[in-house]
């Protein structure tokens, strides 16, 4: 069974232009994540999902960032405009049901470079 | 949620040796589960620790959950340079899990 897919695998971009991340959950997960992980702030929670819908967003540093998720097996983080501090690992995650202790998989991440 | 406290935050030993990392919280947790990271890696899931005393092993890692359910530890004997990377003590608040500051674990030869 695949895991969590994530592209670009790597993204190097110039300050202000829009940043799109993409995100293919685990089939039949219908809890998904974005984290983003820097040496500075660790792994951050942004958002998550449950049945397609934000439940909390309180980790979104501020409006330039904008998540969605259409539908069950897809999901987007964008960016728009970047900045050079917006440089990170980005990991999507997903797990099945939210009950007490599921287990989060990991996609292998975006790796952003914002010059 | 509420992230928890691990320390240390850093730990290097030599090939070999046996290395234990803490985790902390000032609540009283659900339930606690441990991840690892390699470097340029994603985390893994390792184990899920559920029960108030509950000790759990895998190989050489051994993993504690508090009596009070508030504090959890990770012991690995006899270091490998394979076990390099950073683990991570994780916190369930709601249906997220919120990740602390990890210790990562340098192995050397």
């Amino acid at each position: 069974d695949a895991g969590v897919i994530q592209s670009p695998r790597h993204e190097v971009t110039e300050m202000g232009q829009e940043v799109t991340l993409r995100c293919k959950p685990i089939s039949g997960h219908n809890s998904l994540f974005w984290y983003r992980q820097t040496m500075m702030r660790g792994l951050e929670l942004l958002i998550y999902f449950n049945n397609n819908v934000p439940i909390d967003d309180s980790g979104m540093p501020e409006d330039r960032f904008s998540a969605k998720m259409p539908n069950a097996s897809f999901s987007t983080l964008k960016i728009q405009p970047s900045e050079p501090r917006d440089s990170a690992v980005y990991f999507c995650a997903s797990s099945s049901s939210p009950v007490s202790g599921n287990t989060i998989y990991f996609g292998e991440g975006s790796w952003l470079t914002v010059v | 949620g509420q992230q928890v406290m691990q320390i240390p935050q850093y730990q290097h030993v030599q090939e070999g040796e046996d290395f234990t990392t803490y985790c902390n919280s000032s609540t009283t947790l659900s339930n606690i589960q441990w991840y690892k990271q390699r470097p340029g890696g994603h985390p893994v899931f390792l184990i899920q620790l559920v029960k108030s005393g509950e000790v759990k092993k895998q190989k050489r890692l051994t993993f504690q959950f508090g009596e009070a359910k508030k504090n959890s530890s990770l012991h690995i004997t006899a270091t490998q340079t394979t076990d390099v990377g950073t683990y991570f003590c994780v916190n369930q608040a709601g249906t997220a899990l919120i990740f602390g500051k990890g210790t990562t674990l340098s192995v050397s030869s």
